[in-house]
């Protein structure tokens, strides 16, 4: 089944660490995108990219870095410049953004 | 700024009842819409999209929209228990991206 893979489901960090989570799509969708959520809030744009070797700063890009070596992976690294990482993470595909996104289920970061 | 408004909530509506969901947004150049349900710690799911204005039923769920007013809306009939959840509306504007608003959070009592 065609889906989008999330991992880890949860993550646990000293502060001062970076961190990757990993997200992999196989619907083969051009657009990815990163998100973070706070408890109680909306959804924040981190990152996106409309195709590979190709990436746009969202709205908290500060603090987070991304690749998009290949159509199926974008990775999200949370860095040590991240003043408040611990959030939940989500991550989405879209053929088009005009038909909709597909998350996947999410990493929960917490640094201690 | 681009702007999807929903109320917070919580909508609170009792087992059997209609639940009915509002959302505003502000570009008028909006080309699609949809609905997300968001479970409390899980990741958003696509329920409804809509793309045209007038009504767009299924199952329980019809989704509206009219352009004119910049408004859209989620009307669930038979409400459950189980749709406890944060309902998310989300606009496309253009630029691959969504728009979304911050939740409207559904409690349906028993």
């Amino acid at each position: 089944d065609g889906g989008i893979t999330q991992s880890p489901k949860y993550l646990f960090r000293k502060e001062g660490q970076n961190v990757t989570l990993s997200c992999e799509q196989n619907l083969n969708h051009d657009a990815m995108y990163w998100y973070r959520q706070d408890p109680g809030q909306g959804l924040r744009l981190i990152y996106y990219s409309q195709i590979v070797n190709d990436f746009q700063k969202g709205d908290i890009a500060e603090g987070y870095s991304v690749s998009r070596e290949k159509k199926e992976s974008f990775p999200l690294t949370v860095t040590s410049a991240q003043k408040n990482p611990t959030a939940f993470y989500l991550c989405a595909s879209s053929i088009s953004g005009w038909s909709g996104y597909t998350f996947g289920s999410g990493t929960r970061l917490t640094v201690v | 700024q681009k702007e999807v408004e929903q109320n917070s909530g919580p909508l609170s509506v009792p087992e059997g009842a209609i639940a009915s969901l509002n959302c505003t947004y502000s570009d008028r150049v909006s080309q699609s819409f949809f609905w997300y349900r968001q479970y409390s710690g899980k990741s958003p799911e696509l329920i409804m999209s809509i793309y045209s204005n007038g009504d767009k039923e299924d199952g329980r769920f019809t989704a509206q929209l009219n352009k004119a007013s910049q408004y859209v809306s989620l009307l669930i009939r038979d409400s459950q228990p189980s749709d406890s959840a944060t309902y998310l509306c989300a606009v496309y504007t253009g630029f691959q991206k969504l728009v979304f608003g911050t939740g409207t959070r559904l409690l349906v009592s028993p």
